[in-house]
């Protein structure tokens, strides 16, 4: 199973943009890059996911490198509300199995 | 639509003492988890469903069994609590391609504690 490596925390101003790398340099070419992220003791939010391609949608941008060993998750205009733990997974799914192995996050701290 | 629902939210059991923890979704998705999460802790992996009738160990498997009976229902079955067993339990619904019109696909979580 592909791991995925991210720094423990970062932090962000208000409004700026917040950019979380992960590393994947074990990634298959069938296998997706998730993001979900964790606020507080609630259950995991998903926010996006890729294969190859840049994703976008109305949470966040998804950035993939050419060779896909890393991506970068950006947060346009990060709000208070965006703290959180950040986590990057990558999925392992075929025919008969679908595992999705959560690693260690980011815990994004967005200060005033 | 209500998503992932989880039963019970609290659990107090003592050691040795069996219980089932129940997950249904209705989103139709053929995928479903169940992980554990220690305080200050990431989530791990307990057992998974690809499928109805199909199910595969995780990353702490030990001390649990699940049960995936139909496509809605994915149960985590406690024989022996022990109080290692102490944590939050996550379940978890996802759809297999691409992503639906939901974003919750994790249950609001079991709290058990283990005397």
């Amino acid at each position: 199973d592909a791991k995925t490596t991210q720094p423990p925390s970062m932090d962000c101003a208000e409004g700026r943009a917040a950019n979380l790398p992960c590393n994947h340099s074990t990634i298959s070419g069938n296998e997706y890059v998730y993001w979900y992220r964790q606020i507080h003791s609630q259950g995991p939010q998903y926010i996006i996911h890729g294969l190859k391609n840049n994703e976008t949608n109305e949470m966040a941008s998804l950035i993939i490198t050419e060779d896909r060993k890393s991506s970068t998750l950006i947060l346009p205009h990060a709000t208070l509300r965006d703290t959180a733990v950040y986590y990057c997974i990558v999925r392992a799914r075929s025919y008969n199995t679908d595992k999705l192995i959560f690693g260690t996050g980011t815990r994004l701290q967005v200060f005033p | 639509n209500a998503g992932v629902t989880q039963t019970p939210k609290f659990q107090v059991l003592k050691t040795g003492q069996s219980m089932t923890l129940q997950c249904a979704q209705d989103m139709n998705h053929n995928s479903m988890y169940w992980y554990r999460q220690d305080p200050g802790m990431g989530l791990r992996l307990i057992y998974y469903s690809a499928s109805e009738g199909t199910t595969d160990k995780g990353e702490v498997p030990n001390g649990y069994n699940v049960s995936r009976l139909n496509k809605r229902e994915f149960s985590l079955r406690l024989e022996s609590a022990a109080p290692s067993q102490t944590s939050v339990y996550f379940c978890a619904s996802i759809p297999r391609d691409g992503q639906g019109q939901e974003t919750q696909y994790f249950g609001p979580g079991t709290r058990l504690l283990v005397l």
